[in-house]
């Protein structure tokens, strides 16, 4: 079954720190992968897309497909950082459809 | 461009009582979407529609019923609320970029409220 696993609820880290928000999925065929991100009181929106491998907001995440894994990453945390992240997984059937994580409440300390 | 938008932006029901959440878009896409976000729950896709005129169901469609109006509009309904359906609401709409999957563009929410 496909499923998105954060392990994380609530990642607490202080400014200047490095952070790493956890992802893992269970997917048969070949994977395409995101990150959202929240902000209080915000709509979501995208943050990456795994295929773009681009950096975003200071923001990376690597698809790792033998430990079936999509971290994101950042090596010094700023407490704009603050946020609500969802690991997304794409199904690339014809609906189009995404399966969210459960998220994980990014607190950046001062 | 708006991009998604979304009314109302709060309600407050009670038990029993039915309303209709109103979705529109206007970037052209084909696919839309409904989901709720509750805590520690994440985001779960209630009802799609990949096209106009076509909807499907998510993973907890019971208790909503929608309708594709036509490609910019989706509609979301509950018949009879129940306190269970309080929630923040989020439409979506995405095209796929072939082959690739598009990301989704999220509307503002709508904070539904069930007494």
């Amino acid at each position: 079954a496909q499923r998105v696993t954060q392990p994380e609820k609530l990642l607490s880290v202080f400014k200047g720190a490095p952070v790493e928000l956890k992802c893992n999925y269970s997917y048969s065929g070949s994977p395409e992968l995101f990150w959202y991100v929240q902000y209080s009181r915000q709509r979501l929106q995208l943050l990456l897309r795994h295929i773009s491998r681009e950096s975003i907001k200071g923001f990376t995440a690597d698809l790792n497909k033998g430990e079936t894994s999509f971290h994101l990453k950042k090596p010094f945390a700023q407490e704009e950082d603050s946020a609500m992240y969802y690991c997304a997984l794409s199904l690339m059937n014809r609906d189009d459809k995404i399966i969210f994580g459960k998220g994980t409440r990014l607190h950046i300390l001062p | 461009n708006a991009g998604v938008t979304q009314t109302p932006k709060f309600q407050v029901l009670k038990t029993g009582q039915s309303m209709t959440l109103q979705c529109a878009q206007d970037m052209n896409h084909n696919s839309m979407y409904w989901y709720r976000q509750d805590p520690g729950m994440g985001l779960r896709l209630i009802y799609y529609s990949a096209s106009e005129g076509t909807t499907d169901k998510g993973e907890v469609p019971n208790g909503y019923n929608v309708s594709r109006l036509n490609k910019r509009e989706f509609s979301l309904r509950l018949e009879s609320a129940a306190p269970s359906q309080t929630s923040v609401y989020f439409c979506a709409s995405s095209e796929r970029e072939r082959p690739l999957h598009a990301p989704q563009y999220f509307g503002p929410g709508t904070r539904l409220t069930v007494l």
